[in-house]
């Protein structure tokens, strides 16, 4: 498509619970990223892939986050026993080439940990 | 990486008012991007813009990347202009954001 579409819009989980979160990119893209916005102006940078390969995991907490990007399928993202703290949007976004960079973002999934 | 600095943090406007959004960052980029939060979240890309200008509407912007600057300026504000604007430079691949400016345009 020509927009960067995520699944769902907003996911609510008891803490301990999985999450579980999707993102399509745009059609042609080959670079896909993840970042978390947690307060309200504060953007973490997650992971990024190019193609189904992890180009850049070093923003994952790697003790309970994982995701990947499949051939012919959304990426995504899996939050294995969920805390308070995961409580954010997740923003996914998409770049033709990183070099280019010019990344463009998902409408976010809002993620509520109760 | 790369830091990122946006002033001013607020800015309250009355509709039809100018107004100018500073990014400063503290190495040369090859690239800078701005982008509007809406009061629905949606983060909606403004502009892509390593250096020079460039006009889209009411809106345009400048970087000036030998100074390690880039200037947002909102001509005529209207309410829908309220939202929160980011700037945001490369970091390798990854983007590193400012804190943003908080606007709001009063009708």
């Amino acid at each position: 498509g020509e927009e960067v579409a995520q699944t769902p819009k907003h996911l609510v989980r008891g803490e301990g619970q999985k999450a579980k979160l999707y993102c399509a990119p745009i059609k042609g893209h080959s670079y896909v990223f993840w970042y978390q916005q947690v307060l309200k102006n504060e953007f973490k940078f997650l992971i990024s892939f190019q193609n189904e390969n992890v180009f850049d995991e070093t923003g994952m907490p790697k003790e309970r986050f994982s995701a990947k990007c499949l051939p012919n399928s959304p990426c995504s993202l899996e939050i294995q026993a969920t805390k308070l703290e995961d409580s954010a949007v997740y923003f996914c976004a998409s770049s033709q080439s990183r070099q280019d960079n010019e990344q463009f973002f998902g409408p976010g999934t809002r993620l509520t940990v109760l | 990486g790369i830091q990122v600095e946006q002033s001013p943090p607020d800015l309250i406007l009355q509709e039809g008012a100018n107004s100018t959004l500073r990014c400063n960052f503290s190495d040369s980029v090859n690239n800078l991007q701005w982008f509007h939060q809406n009061p629905w979240g949606q983060l909606i890309n403004l502009f892509y813009i390593p250096s020079g200008t460039k006009q889209n509407g009411r809106l345009s912007a400048t970087t000036v990347a030998t100074e390690r600057y880039s200037l947002l300026y909102i001509s005529s504000s209207q309410t829908t202009d309220s939202g929160v604007y980011f700037c945001a430079g490369p970091s390798g691949s990854r983007l590193t954001f400012g804190e943003g400016t908080q606007l709001t345009v009063n009708p």
